[in-house]
């Protein structure tokens, strides 16, 4: 079974540009997840969807972090404009909802020069 | 933050038991222990959970203590692929996020 995919897996771009990162959760799934992962702070939930609504974005860093999903089998994650503080890899996760088992993806990494 | 505490690195040798430890001394009642692992360069993976009796499943067995104020995660055979970063999460198992802390970096040698 497919698990849950995302693309890039690396982006290399220069600070002030748009980033797009996407994710395709676990078919069935029904809540989806961002994370993001630095040396820093370790890996932090940024924002979760439940049946496509967010729920709690609560640990989005700012206004130039936004993110949707627009149907179930789709969501976007987008930095506009980027910044090298944003350099990290970010994960997606997929569940049912109500279950706390996720499945994560492999991640992008990204790195903002 | 993190409701869990856990030493930040173990070894283990190849084909021996790793035991690692996790302290939540402040768990709730309708609240599970959740075991994840982060092998180098991928997402992390679910491993195992439980309420307040001992799990067990393919991949390790979960011991919780009766008063549930800590837990120990065992890899009965680790392997070099063991080697891997695991978190010990408190989670009351209704969906919603998970609160990742530091985890143990479990290192198996030859």
């Amino acid at each position: 079974d497919a698990g849950v995919i995302q693309s890039p897996r690396h982006e290399v771009t220069e600070m002030g540009q748009e980033v797009t990162l996407r994710c395709k959760p676990i078919s069935g799934h029904n809540s989806l997840f961002w994370y993001r992962q630095t040396m820093m702070r370790g890996l932090e939930l940024l924002i979760y969807f439940n049946n496509n609504v967010p729920i709690d974005d609560s640990g989005m860093p700012e206004d130039r972090f936004s993110a949707k999903m627009p149907n179930a089998s789709f969501s976007t994650l987008k930095i506009q404009p980027s910044e090298p503080r944003d350099s990290a890899v970010y994960f997606c996760a997929s569940s049912f909802t109500g279950a706390s088992t996720q499945h994560f993806g492999d991640g992008t990494r990204l790195s903002i020069l | 933050d993190a409701k869990t505490t856990q030493p930040p690195s173990m070894d283990c040798a190849e084909g021996r038991a790793a035991n690692l430890p996790c302290n939540h001394s402040t768990i709730s009642g309708n609240e599970y222990v959740y075991w994840y692992r982060q092998i180098h360069s991928q997402g992390p993976q679910y491993i195992i959970h439980g309420l307040k009796n001992n799990e067990t499943n393919e991949m390790a067995s979960l011991i919780i203590t009766e008063d549930r104020k800590s837990s120990t995660l065992i890899l009965p055979h680790a392997t070099l692929r063991d080697t891997a970063v695991y978190y010990c999460i408190v989670n009351d198992n209704q969906g919603g996020k998970l609160i990742f802390g530091q985890g143990t970096e479990l290192s198996v040698k030859p």
